[in-house]
């Protein structure tokens, strides 16, 4: 067990829906990342959050958005779902805003099927 | 631009010494990371290496650093089954602080 904890495992939805994923950072840390991992694509930066506030953003379309909340945990909300979209999604946190020498602690993962 | 590239594949006999390869794009990036990452499961950080380093030697492990070519490779010695996994390479971009993952090196350790 990483520390950082992700909900749902597992989520199928079908094309047009909404969806959220949440992330529990592992205690302490201040930043959260999100990462979208596809066969095709890789691994993608999505976003980072620091306490509570957006510090960097990557490849991240429009439907989607996130936040982190006072308490630290974050969610990022999928809408308007598309099949391309079905993908493993990581959340990972860090310390601080670069993480460390030890780089981010990564989550087991959502995977997200749309039918 | 930002782009971390690695081979796809490598297959190598249990026991034998792998050698996973990676090229990264900021001379700049202060830290560089290997991670694992096991069917089903996340990413497990393996080792890092600051740019100030040309070699870390942890167990099994060396991790080599050519920083005039921006090259890095991960040494593993005495190949296990159960080092069977994908590897990504990563630099840390310190304009933004975020990590840049290559595509993942598949490793597949034959009996």
């Amino acid at each position: 067990d990483s520390g950082v904890t992700q909900t749902p495992k597992h989520l199928i939805t079908a094309t047009g829906q909404r969806v959220t994923l949440r992330c529990s950072p592992r205690s302490g840390d201040l930043s959260v990342y999100w990462y979208q991992q596809s066969l095709d694509q890789g691994l993608q930066f999505l976003i980072q959050y620091y306490n509570g506030e957006e510090r960097a953003k990557g490849n991240i379309l429009e439907r989607f958005s996130a936040q982190q909340f006072p308490d630290l945990h974050s969610e990022l909300n999928l809408s308007s779902l598309e099949l391309g979209d079905s993908a493993l999604y990581f959340c990972a946190s860090s310390p601080q805003v670069g993480g460390t020498n030890y780089g981010y602690t990564f989550g087991s993962g959502t995977r997200l099927t749309v039918v | 631009g930002e782009d971390v590239e690695q081979s796809l594949f490598l297959s190598v006999r249990e026991g034998d010494s792998s050698v996973i390869n990676c090229t990264y794009t900021d001379s700049s990036s202060t830290y560089l990371y290997w991670y694992k990452q096991e069917p089903g499961a996340g990413l497990q950080l393996l080792t890092y290496i600051f740019s100030n380093m040309d070699m870390k030697q942890d167990q099994r492990l060396t991790v080599l650093l050519n920083k005039k070519d921006k090259h890095l490779s991960l040494r593993i010695a005495d190949t296990q089954t159960g080092d069977s996994a994908i590897y990504f390479c990563a630099e840390r971009m310190d304009s933004s602080y975020k990590l840049i993952f290559g595509s993942g090196t598949r490793l597949l350790v034959r009996p």
